[in-house]
């Protein structure tokens, strides 16, 4: 049982280049997320998936895109990356189908991916 | 809109000192709170799932308590051991939000 996996661990990009970020959980979980970490900011939602086939905007979406491409699957796109998106990402799994709105769901992380854009 | 705030956002302590950190949140209206540990270029570990209707919930030597009508959390760690170094973050669920909103962390450091 490995939890949620991320692929790369790290990536280093130019300008303009374009990568998907790569996410699997092995828990049978419904709600799938992605978050960016950058110093002074804490954790920021981009986007989230409450269950498969569904996928919604968090907080700071501009710039990404995401797949649900099953129940295990989460990917997310930078279609054309900027230095401003330079960051950790990480994504985290729960079990509740209804995105964390319930009392007892707990979120899971992955370990990150480190994304630096020149 | 949900904000959280965690203070202080650094402390030093000796080892063997119980110590708490604080969390605020400003809308009341959570499903739960969670309390993380993050080590250095790590992701993040549950430690701790407190319910909207619950006042406290313990494991091992953490203790984290929830006040919905003052907003607040703390995090109690008994019998502080250097292991115990990394930074602590908390993040509640609102009613009307669908994912974590996360305070900016308290980086812990545990001297032996």
């Amino acid at each position: 049982n490995a939890g949620v996996t991320q692929t790369p661990k790290f990536q280093v990009l130019k300008t303009g280049q374009s990568m998907t970020l790569q996410c699997a959980q092995d828990m049978n979980h419904n709600s799938m997320y992605w978050y960016r970490q950058d110093p002074g900011m804490g954790l920021r939602l981009i986007y989230y998936s409450a269950s498969e086939g569904t996928t919604d905007k968090g907080e700071v979406p501009n710039g990404y895109n995401v797949s649900r491409l099953n129940k295990r699957e989460f990917s997310l796109r930078l279609e054309s990356a900027a230095p401003s998106q330079t960051s950790v990402y990480f994504c985290a799994s729960s079990e509740a189908r209804s995105g964390g709105r319930t009392s007892t769901d707990t979120q899971y992380f992955g370990p990150g991916t480190r994304l630096t854009v020149l | 809109k949900q904000e959280v705030t965690q203070i202080p956002a650094a402390l030093s302590v000796p080892e063997g000192e119980n110590l708490v950190l604080n969390c605020s949140f400003t809308d009341s209206a959570i499903y739960n709170l969670q309390w993380f540990r993050q080590d250095p270029g790590k992701g993040l570990t549950s430690l701790l799932l407190i319910q909207s209707s619950q006042r406290e919930q313990t494991s091992g030597r953490l203790n984290a308590s929830l006040d919905k009508s003052s907003g607040r959390s703390t995090l109690y760690i008994a019998a502080s051991q250097p292991g115990d170094s990394a930074t602590y973050l908390c993040a509640a669920i609102n009613q009307a939000g669908t994912a974590l909103i996360f305070g900016k962390g308290t980086t812990l450091s545990v001297s032996s």
